[in-house]
């Protein structure tokens, strides 16, 4: 059972442009989360995710961000017209039905030029 | 609001001395409790988790944890460590209702003095 799979690894972005991340979660699971990392301020909630459905997106900057998970398909966490700001690293995170334990990806490191 | 505290930022201790990492949180209900490792680099593995029952719960490498409702804690502990433990900690609170999300606090970077 292949982990949670997150692509890119590495992204580099113009100011400007979009960036598009994905995940694939852990066949069978339901649920997935997204978190963005600084240094030195741990990981931030950004949204939950269930399957055609946003649970809660209270983490979500209100401009510029986006979140799916698709029926098919993997969870897409969209970041528009990127800014230096955004240069993070963000994780994905899925989990079974049932279950609120959450299996970590290895992360896409965004920077933005 | 859940939310989760971690005091310290960084903690250093020799190899084969033991260790605790603190960690308080705060929630409105019977939290589910985590704590997770992140090597430079990589994403976060789970070391344990608390749900119900013995308070006192084993993880992965030696790792354990107490919970106590009195005091909000769930403390990481280890009685010796490694060089390998080296690394950051994780500390997160959740809940068993689905609609609600896993909190992090933010991380206690641990290093092993040779």
């Amino acid at each position: 059972n292949a982990g949670v799979m997150q692509n890119p690894r590495h992204l580099v972005r113009r100011r400007g442009q979009e960036a598009r991340l994905r995940c694939s979660p852990m066949k069978g699971h339901s649920h997935v989360y997204w978190y963005r990392q600084l240094p030195e301020e741990g990981l931030k909630f950004m949204v939950y995710l269930q399957k055609e459905n946003i649970i809660d997106e209270s983490g979500m900057p209100k401009e510029r961000f986006s979140a799916e998970f698709p029926k098919e398909g993997p969870s897409i966490l969209r970041i528009q017209q990127v800014v230096r700001g955004d240069s993070a690293a963000y994780f994905c995170a899925s989990s079974p039905p049932g279950l609120a334990e959450a299996f970590f990806g290895q992360g896409t490191r965004l920077t933005v030029v | 609001a859940q939310s989760v505290t971690q005091p310290d930022i960084h903690i250093t201790v020799s190899e084969g001395a033991s260790l605790e990492l603190r960690c308080n949180y705060s929630y409105g209900a019977t939290p589910y409790l985590f704590w997770y490792v992140q090597s430079p680099g990589q994403g976060l593995q789970l070391l344990l988790k608390y749900f119900s029952g013995d308070t006192l719960v084993q993880g992965i490498k030696g790792f354990e944890a107490e919970f106590k409702r009195s005091q909000s804690s769930f403390n990481l502990r280890k009685p010796s460590v490694h060089w390998s433990d080296a690394a950051e900690y994780f500390c997160a609170v959740g809940a068993g209702n689905r609609d609600d999300k896993i909190i992090f606090g933010k991380g206690t970077r641990l290093h092993i003095l040779p």
